[in-house]
């Protein structure tokens, strides 16, 4: 069965702390990206990644990198957490090249307090 | 640039009865995908349906079925026959190529007893 996994399904961290949010895929799946979804906004693209250590912004990058030194794996980064990146973080894979859908994992919800 | 519009916030649906959710899309590439998500409220999401810009007919999953109208750019999906379990939030998404998918905002579905 396909599978995306989050490391963690609910986070909490402090203001100024370095978060990371780790996702793996075992479907050997060239593409990754990190979503984040606030309620009336739907998901927008933070990172992806098209191939191992290539990363490309997405539509909000700021305060945020990201990391992919092995296939499977595509990590989010927060530098300095900050109130404002409290929300949900879904991390997705798919295939490189085609029109068929991407996978999903199971979110992680982050509260920076 | 991809963009996909999702205009109901909301929707109430009586159990047993039809429903449909707009979504409609602006892309200037002649060949995309379009997908439907479902997010219960346990935050994974699950692909529903999918849609493929040279496709002739219209997908059918099932009880659900997407209604696309191409020179409308929309790309409608219908749940027939409600159930309490298909209350949830629903995106539509498009990509094209090897772009990231493009969400909506999405509709939170809500079926009546």
């Amino acid at each position: 069965d396909v599978k995306v996994t989050q490391s963690s399904r609910y986070l909490v961290k402090r203001t100024g702390e370095k978060v990371f949010l780790e996702c793996v895929q075992d479907m050997d799946h060239e593409n990754m990206f990190w979503y984040r979804q606030d309620p009336g906004l739907g998901l927008r693209l933070i990172y992806f990644s098209y191939d191992v250590k290539m990363k490309e912004k997405g539509d909000i990058p700021e305060g945020y990198s990201v990391s992919r030194e092995k296939k499977e794996r595509f990590s989010l980064i927060l530098e300095s957490a900050s109130t404002n990146q409290t929300s949900m973080y879904l991390c997705a894979s798919s295939l490189a090249g085609s029109l068929a859908e991407a996978f999903f994992g199971q979110g992680t919800r982050l509260t920076v307090v | 640039a991809q963009k996909i519009t999702q205009t109901q916030p909301g929707m109430f649906v009586q159990e047993k009865e039809a429903v449909t959710l707009d979504c409609t899309y602006d892309t200037s590439d002649p060949s995309y995908g379009l997908f439907w998500y479902k997010q219960p409220s346990s935050g994974e999401m699950i692909f529903l349906i999918y849609q493929g810009s040279y496709d002739q007919q219209n997908a059918t999953e099932g009880r659900y079925s997407l209604n696309f109208q191409k020179a409308r750019k929309s790309a409608n999906l219908v749940i027939s026959a409600s159930q309490l379990g298909d209350s949830a939030m629903y995106f539509c998404a498009s990509h094209s190529g090897n772009t990231p998918l493009v969400f909506g905002k999405g509709t939170r579905l809500s079926v009546i007893a």
